[in-house]
């Protein structure tokens, strides 16, 4: 069943603002990931955060995780138009081969 | 490197028709695996193989099949097409080393 559930579903902001979109998961994980989709796009990866890892930085963007709450965050600072697609959390669990994905958030940023 | 392949990029097929979705990946990754993407919904899990020779079930197995028969290949086999089957199907490949999943650009099939 899937795991991760991000929040919120969409979120609509202006060139140069921040983006916050959290995601909670129900199980023990080895890791947390976040991706991007483009419109009509395959996945890319984004960025890995372990369990035992409590923030982590790529660029322009910032991933907390707090397995206590079963959640994590990811933060892309001074967003731009092109950031705009769907963002991903999918969770590694203990005994798991394949990743586990939420619903997603539809990122809209607009010039 | 060309990553995660597949073909075809779309397919439409009839109520009972049979097809296979190619997944081919030229990274020497052990772990493959099967989603399918709906409207509203995340990537669920169809199928997954540890390797050549190892498949096992996901999340929404039913109506699907898969072989590994080589670490590059890890064909999809609809056995008989349901209207229920239209979706965005990727493949996906990844690195033991590092965890990171990569994914292929989908192949987009409808079922009529």
């Amino acid at each position: 069943s899937q795991q991760g559930e991000e929040d919120p579903q969409a979120l609509s902001i202006q060139e140069g603002e921040n983006a916050t979109m959290n995601c909670s998961y129900k199980t023990s994980i080895n890791n947390l990931q976040w991706y991007r989709q483009n419109s009509g796009r395959g996945l890319v990866h984004l960025i890995l955060i372990r369990s035992n890892e409590r923030e982590k930085h790529s660029g322009r963007l910032r991933v907390t995780l707090d397995t206590s709450k079963k959640s994590s965050s990811l933060l892309i600072t001074a967003s731009r138009a092109a950031d705009t697609a769907s963002y991903f959390c999918a969770t590694d669990e203990d005994s798991g081969y394949a990743l586990n994905f939420g619903k997603g958030t539809s990122l809209l940023v607009t010039p | 490197n060309a990553g995660v392949t597949q073909t075809p990029k779309f397919q439409v097929l009839k109520t009972g028709q049979s097809m296979t979705l190619q997944c081919a990946q030229d990274m020497n990754h052990e772990y493959m695996s099967w989603y399918r993407q709906d409207p509203g919904m995340g990537l669920r899990l169809i199928h997954y193989s540890v390797g050549a020779g190892i498949t096992d079930q996901g999340e929404v197995p039913n109506g699907y099949n898969v072989s590994r028969s080589t670490t590059e290949d890890f064909p999809l086999r609809l056995l008989s097409a349901a209207p229920s089957q239209t979706s965005v199907y990727f493949c996906a490949s990844r690195d033991r080393g590092t965890d990171t999943q990569y994914f292929g650009p989908g192949t987009r099939l409808t079922v009529l």
